[in-house]
């Protein structure tokens, strides 16, 4: 499976803009990059996804390196909320592309 | 709002009983999948389902089972219940298109006595 590599754990500051980098070296030209969350004692939520360009949503804006190795997550106004695990996933081609391995993610902690 | 309904939202199970876990999508998402998530481990994938009566094996899916019948309807079956198959477990699904995201359940937390 192609692999993420993400830091373990991130702080932040309410109101502060959060950037949460996840680097995929080995990702090829079909894999769409996928990112969720996962608050405490719920099930990972959908955050942002993206192919070759940079994509904006309600929740985030995803940030797409121009040579596909690397892709960073923004949240523009990090609340009490956003205080999650944060899963950066490859979204494969062929015949495993159903399937999303998830690694450990990072834990972000939003200070007051 | 869509939704991924898992049928219980905790469980406790006595070994060696038959357990199933039910999970209920209203999105008519093409592909359904059981993970289970366990400190230190994180999620692992159980089993998929990327069609009705169609299934395929994840990364662990010794002791366990799935059924689809119905689209919208994937259950993960434990056919003779462990204590090492305590956890927290988790449904998806999603769209076959890859240029979408998964909906979770809320998961079922299974203790295994």
């Amino acid at each position: 499976d192609a692999k993420t590599t993400q830091p373990n754990s991130m702080e932040s500051n309410e109101e502060e803009p959060v950037h949460l980098p996840c680097n995929h070296s080995t990702i090829s030209g079909t894999d769409y990059i996928h990112w969720y969350r996962q608050l405490p004692s719920q099930g990972p939520e959908y955050v942002i996804h993206g192919l070759t360009s940079n994509v904006n949503n309600r929740m985030a804006s995803l940030a797409i390196a121009e040579d596909r190795k690397s892709s960073t997550l923004i949240l523009h106004r990090a609340t009490l909320r956003d205080a999650a695990v944060y899963y950066c996933i490859l979204r494969v081609s062929g015949g495993s592309n159903y399937k999303l391995t998830f690694g450990k993610g990072t834990l972000l902690t939003v200070n007051p | 709002d869509v939704k991924v309904t898992q049928s219980s939202r905790y469980l406790v199970k006595r070994t060696g009983e038959k357990v199933f876990l039910e999970c209920v999508q209203d999105m008519d998402h093409e592909n359904m999948f059981w993970y289970r998530q366990d400190p230190g481990l994180g999620l692992r994938l159980i089993y998929f389902s990327y069609d009705v009566k169609m299934k395929e094996k994840g990364d662990i899916p010794e002791g366990y089972s799935v059924s689809r019948e119905k689209k919208e309807r994937f259950s993960l079956i434990l056919e003779s219940a462990s204590t090492n198959q305590t956890s927290m477990y988790l449904c998806a699904s999603s769209p076959a298109d890859r240029d979408y995201g998964y909906t979770f359940g809320s998961g079922t937390r299974l203790t295994v006595v």
